[in-house]
């Protein structure tokens, strides 16, 4: 059973970059997409970006400038760097693997199957 | 960007009432379609993606149909264990987004 989970710091300081790594175990990295995605507190949820084993990336649009996505097949590990953060970066930040269905014509259906447990950081001085 | 709006924002019922939560998208993204179910301090769970296939071990009173920009979540009879808050997510174009969140409390 694949199961991920995030780790990084918990508290990072303004103008700086939070960074995260997710690592993937129970299963491989290879041949998914991975994502993160993030929850303000008492908010909803908010993609952030997703990369596939191949290191391709897609980011949202709002946070594309500043955001850097990696992946390390050795390791089984995926990474997230935001840069320039302010306190509206302060948020519950989830991996999540990208799950996939193929139907009888031939098209993929995606899905956020798998999820860590999330991590919390606060941007703060 | 596609936007989802979903609806209501918030919805109160009982235990064993039928509800049904909608999601909009703002250009029809076909069957491209999941939803989910996250309680307090926990990550989300999927309960159904493709707008309408149940994901493995998620109970049948969870049903979802639409496609193209109108989307519907169905449960058939409440459960103490259905309160939570459900989002929609679209992930149809490159950029995949969520709905807001449907908050559904007991009554």
């Amino acid at each position: 059973q694949v199961q991920l989970q995030e780790s990084g710091p918990g508290l990072v300081k303004p103008s700086e970059t939070l960074s995260l790594t997710c690592t993937v175990s129970g299963g491989s990295i290879s041949s998914y997409y991975w994502s993160w995605i993030r929850q303000p507190a008492g908010k909803g949820l908010e993609w952030i970006g997703r990369i596939y084993t191949s290191g391709s990336t897609n980011y949202n649009p709002s946070l594309k400038s500043r955001v850097t996505m990696s992946v390390d097949t050795s390791k089984n590990q995926f990474s997230l760097k935001l840069s320039s953060v302010t306190a509206a970066d302060t948020a519950v930040y989830y991996c999540a693997r990208v799950g996939y269905s193929s139907s009888s014509k031939g098209r993929y259906y995606y899905y956020m199957d798998v999820w860590g447990k999330g991590t919390t950081v606060t941007v703060s001085s | 960007d596609i936007q989802l709006t979903q609806s209501p924002s918030f919805l109160s019922a009982s235990v064993g009432d039928r509800v049904t939560i909608t999601c909009r998208a703002s250009q029809g993204i076909s069957s491209y379609l999941a939803w989910y179910q996250q309680k307090p301090g926990k990550a989300p769970k999927l309960l159904i993606y493709a707008a309408s296939t149940l994901q493995s071990g998620v109970p049948s009173r969870f049903s979802g149909s639409g496609s193209g920009t109108e989307f519907t979540l169905t449960i058939s009879s409440l459960q103490p264990e259905d309160f939570a808050t459900y989002y929609c997510q679209q992930l149809n174009s490159y950029s995949y987004t969520f709905g807001q969140g449907t908050k559904l409390e007991i009554k």
